[in-house]
């Protein structure tokens, strides 16, 4: 079984540009997930989606961050503009819903100068 | 919203048992406790979930008293390869409910 894709899994950019990273969940996975882990702590849940609506995005940044999941499957991450505290591996998890474990992808670095 | 405090470090040595507690005194009902560990460059990866009692897999055990305000991962044996960082989790993630990590407990397993 394929597990949960995620790319780029590395970027640069100066503060003030644009960014979008990419998830591919495991097929059939209902529920996806956002997050951001900035180093040395644990990972923060961004957004969470059932299907293609959105459950939870109550500690997203919604001036500078937007995601989308088109058709309930891939999921997109935008931030615009970016600013230097966004340097972090931001990571996708999905489950098939409820209370099941979450499967996360090998995450993308972020680096903001 | 669930905040969750676990130790930021601790040291073994190969073949002893690991004991890691995670204190989330404000639990709430439909929450459910969930293990990660984590390696450099990786997302996390599940070991165990539980509600109450004790729960085993191959694995780890997760020790869950009755009033639920903490709970314990053990690791029996461990070795080189469980050096990592071990999240304690705590959320329903049935849809709605934000998903709280802890900080993370560094596990450092020495010959």
């Amino acid at each position: 079984e394929a597990g949960v894709a995620q790319s780029p899994r590395y970027k640069i950019i100066e503060k003030r540009q644009s960014v979008a990273f990419w998830c591919n969940p495991i097929s059939g996975h209902a529920t996806l997930y956002w997050y951001q882990q900035i180093l040395g702590q644990g990972p923060k849940l961004l957004i969470q989606f059932q299907n293609n609506g959105v459950v939870d995005d109550s500690q997203l940044p919604k001036d500078r961050f937007s995601a989308e999941r088109l058709k309930g499957v891939d999921s997109t991450l935008k931030i615009q503009p970016a600013k230097l505290e966004d340097s972090a591996v931001y990571l996708c998890a999905s489950t098939p819903g409820g209370y099941n474990e979450q499967f996360f992808g090998p995450g993308t670095r972020l680096t903001v100068l | 919203l669930a905040k969750t405090t676990q130790p930021i470090s601790m040291d073994s040595y190969e073949g002893q048992e690991v004991n890691i507690t995670c204190s989330h005194n404000n639990i709430a009902t439909n929450d459910y406790i969930t293990w990660y560990q984590q390696f450099p460059s990786q997302g996390p990866r599940f070991i165990i979930q539980g509600y109450k009692t004790k729960v085993t897999n191959e694995v780890a055990s997760l020790f869950i008293p009755a009033d639920r305000k903490s709970s314990t991962l053990s690791l029996p044996r461990v070795s080189l390869s469980d050096t990592a960082v071990y999240y304690c989790l705590v959320g329903y993630t049935g849809g709605g409910n934000k998903l709280t990590f802890g900080t993370g407990t560094q596990l450092k397993v020495e010959l």
